[in-house]
């Protein structure tokens, strides 16, 4: 396994622009998460994917947020009109249909301007 | 709800020494509990997990953590500490495997570990 990877890995940006993130989880894991890290804090839940199918969203995930894992392999998070409360880590993690834990890759970190 | 707990934000230890990380969860079943450690600008790596048996759990770089429900603890531990454990330890519970009724881990707010030689 090359493990959970992320890109990029680190994103600056104005406010008020779209940003799209992507994961690519261990290959044959059904399950990718998506959390958010903020500074001084651990990683909180935005969503969760079981093959293509987006089970759970927490109510963080504002209407500006979206996921999608198309073909239930590679994920991507897009954010729309970016606000400076956005800026944080954006971790994502996998997990096999039998595995009882969950992959993370390295992160993105994003900076709203 | 489910929360985790973890009363440190900061520990230091000198090398060598023993060391001790609390977590305190809540929650009204038995939990899955999981020690992730974090590095500067890295993802999380996990060390440990509880889900039944045991209550004292091995885990990787001569980590271990103890189970008590009765004290809805979870705390971590490591008999001698090296300056390569220095970094950011979160303690996560889940309602199973994959996690919560949202197949998420509820993280701590972390505590960061520093060695001082």
């Amino acid at each position: 396994d090359t493990g959970v990877s992320q890109d990029p890995r680190h994103k600056i940006t104005k406010r008020g622009q779209n940003v799209t993130f992507r994961c690519d989880p261990i290959s044959e894991h059904n399950r990718l998460y998506w959390y958010r890290q903020t500074l001084g804090q651990g990683p909180e839940f935005l969503t969760y994917f079981q093959n293509e199918a987006q089970l759970e969203k927490s109510r963080l995930l504002s209407d500006r947020f979206s996921a999608e894992r198309p073909k239930g392999s590679f994920s991507t998070l897009e954010i729309q009109r970016t606000e400076q409360g956005d800026s944080a880590m954006y971790l994502c993690a996998s997990s096999s249909r039998r595995g009882v834990e969950q992959f993370f890759g390295p992160g993105t970190r994003l900076t709203v301007l | 709800a489910q929360s985790v707990t973890q009363p440190d934000i900061h520990i230091t230890v000198s090398e060598g020494a023993s060391l001790e990380l609390r977590c305190n969860y809540s929650y009204g079943a038995t939990p899955y509990l999981f020690w992730y450690v974090q590095s500067p600008g890295q993802g999380l790596q996990l060390l440990l997990k509880y889900f039944s048996g045991d209550t004292l759990v091995q885990g990787i770089k001569g980590f271990e953590a103890e189970f008590k429900r009765s004290q809805s603890s979870f705390n971590l531990r490591k008999p001698s500490v090296h300056w390569s454990d220095a970094a950011e330890y979160f303690c996560a519970v889940g309602a199973g495997p994959h996690g919560g009724s949202q197949g998420n881990l509820i993280f701590g707010k972390g505590t960061k570990l520093s060695v001082k030689p």
